[in-house]
């Protein structure tokens, strides 16, 4: 069964800290890819990252990257130079090529940057 | 428009109702998801279309739920015989496919009374 799993409820960083928002999951599924998605007050959920199981480098888009560990099945999830913004709801979700097409999502870790 | 559009933004009908909810894409997306949230809770996944079939129905809680995209573009969720537990918020997602990263709309707020 596929699965994953953020077991971070919450976290505070420092603004202009970096953080790492911890995802591991579970796929017998040779081939999948790994999304981060963030989750504002206002609801809306807005893409970030992907990383897709066979890239050989960790994903990177501006100040977010992708801490890839593939044998541990890991997907961190690195903010570096938080800001006041950057406060809301991430989600880490997979979806497996041969698991049909649903994407499954993570409980949510809650990120709060303190001024 | 430029993003995915979900309407109404909020829906509240008492216990029994039948209710649909409509998410556009965005233009030239083949992928089409719902996906129900519940507070404090991630994305649970309903149904994917691929164009105009529904290619994963397999998150579909029980067969008051279905959903249609006649054109391929459009689609609507419909929700028979409400019950208190369907209260949750609806979020719809379009990608360009499978492969691709989701666009997702705001939501629809469903309270069951």
């Amino acid at each position: 069964a596929q699965k994953i799993t953020q077991t971070q409820p919450g976290m505070f960083v420092q603004e202009k800290e970096a953080v790492t928002l911890d995802c591991t999951y579970d796929t017998s599924d040779p081939s999948y890819g790994l999304f981060w998605y963030k989750q504002p007050s206002s609801g809306e959920m807005i893409f970030l990252i992907y990383q897709g199981s066979y890239d050989q480098q960790n994903a990177t888009e501006g100040r977010y990257s992708l801490n890839f560990q593939k044998a541990r099945k890991s997907a961190n999830l690195v903010i570096s130079a938080s800001q006041l913004g950057d406060s809301a709801m991430y989600f880490c979700a997979m979806r497996a090529n041969t698991g049909g097409f649903k994407t499954i999502f993570g409980a949510g870790t809650r990120l709060f940057v303190k001024a | 428009g430029a993003g995915v559009s979900q309407t109404p933004s909020n829906k509240v009908t008492e216990k029994g109702k039948y209710v649909e909810l409509r998410c556009d894409p965005i233009s030239g997306h083949t992928a089409l998801y719902w996906y129900r949230q519940s507070l404090g809770q991630g994305p649970e996944f309903l149904i994917y279309f691929q164009g105009t079939g529904a290619a994963d129905d397999s998150g579909l809680p029980n067969d008051r739920f279905f959903a249609v995209r006649p054109e391929g573009s459009v689609s609507t969720l419909k929700i028979q015989r409400t019950e208190r537990g369907d209260s949750a918020v609806y979020l719809c997602a379009s990608s360009l496919g499978v492969n691709n990263e989701q666009f997702f709309g705001p939501g629809t707020r469903l309270t069951v009374l």
